[in-house]
């Protein structure tokens, strides 16, 4: 079965903190993204990438990066947390060459104090 | 971009019972999914159903691409299954766009 694994399940920070939020696969897919999960928003999307050091814009980029130098890896950088940005935060991985299923992480809940 | 209409949004059920799950989509159907998020918040990939039917146990999925819809039964239902079911398609490529959700209890 294909592993999405995130780092932290719960996380608190402080306002203007830096923050990264890790996501590996173990599947060698081409496609990772984060979301982000607000109650009666659904879920959002941050940023994706198709492939290594390629990045682009989901719907909500603002206040984020992301960084990808290595397949199996996402990173999400909150460069200065701020408390509107306290969320679930989903990592996913799909393959490009194989029915695009998606596979979610089990999220990591961030509380900006 | 494509827009991504479930109903109903809030379902409770007593255990055995069965029920419906509907996914509208604004635009052609391509990678259309079913998910199941658990009160862990755990999101399941339940199936990948671009078209026709799919079944796995008590679940089973159908797509209807020309008239873009899907649908979720679920059968003899079980506390387990509580939690929100989702349906996303993509919008290009790449980006996925999610449904608000499927609110389901299911009362012992």
């Amino acid at each position: 079965d294909v592993k999405v694994t995130q780092s932290s399940r719960y996380l608190v920070k402080r306002t203007g903190e830096k923050v990264f939020l890790e996501c590996v696969q173990d599947m060698d897919h081409e496609n990772m993204f984060w979301y982000r999960q607000d109650p009666g928003l659904g879920l959002r999307l941050i940023y994706f990438s198709y492939d290594v050091k390629m990045k682009e814009k989901g719907d909500i980029p603002e206040g984020y990066s992301v960084s990808r130098e290595k397949k199996e890896r996402f990173s999400l950088i909150l460069e200065s947390a701020s408390t509107n940005q306290t969320s679930m935060y989903l990592c996913a991985s799909s393959s490009t060459y194989s029915n695009e299923k998606l596979f979610f992480g089990s999220g990591t809940q961030l509380s900006v104090l | 971009g494509i827009q991504v209409e479930q109903s109903p949004p809030d379902l409770i059920l007593q255990e055995g019972a069965n029920s419906t799950l509907r996914c509208n989509f604004s635009d052609s159907v391509n990678n259309l999914q079913w998910f199941h998020q658990n009160p862990w918040g755990q999101l399941i990939n339940l199936f990948y159903i671009p078209s026709g039917t799919k079944q796995n146990g008590r679940l089973s999925a159908t797509t209807v691409a020309t008239e873009r819809y899907s649908l979720l039964y679920i059968s003899s239902s079980q506390t387990t299954d509580s939690g929100v079911y989702f349906c996303a398609d993509t919008s290009g490529t790449y980006k996925y766009i999610f449904g608000t959700g499927t609110r389901l209890k299911v009362l012992a």
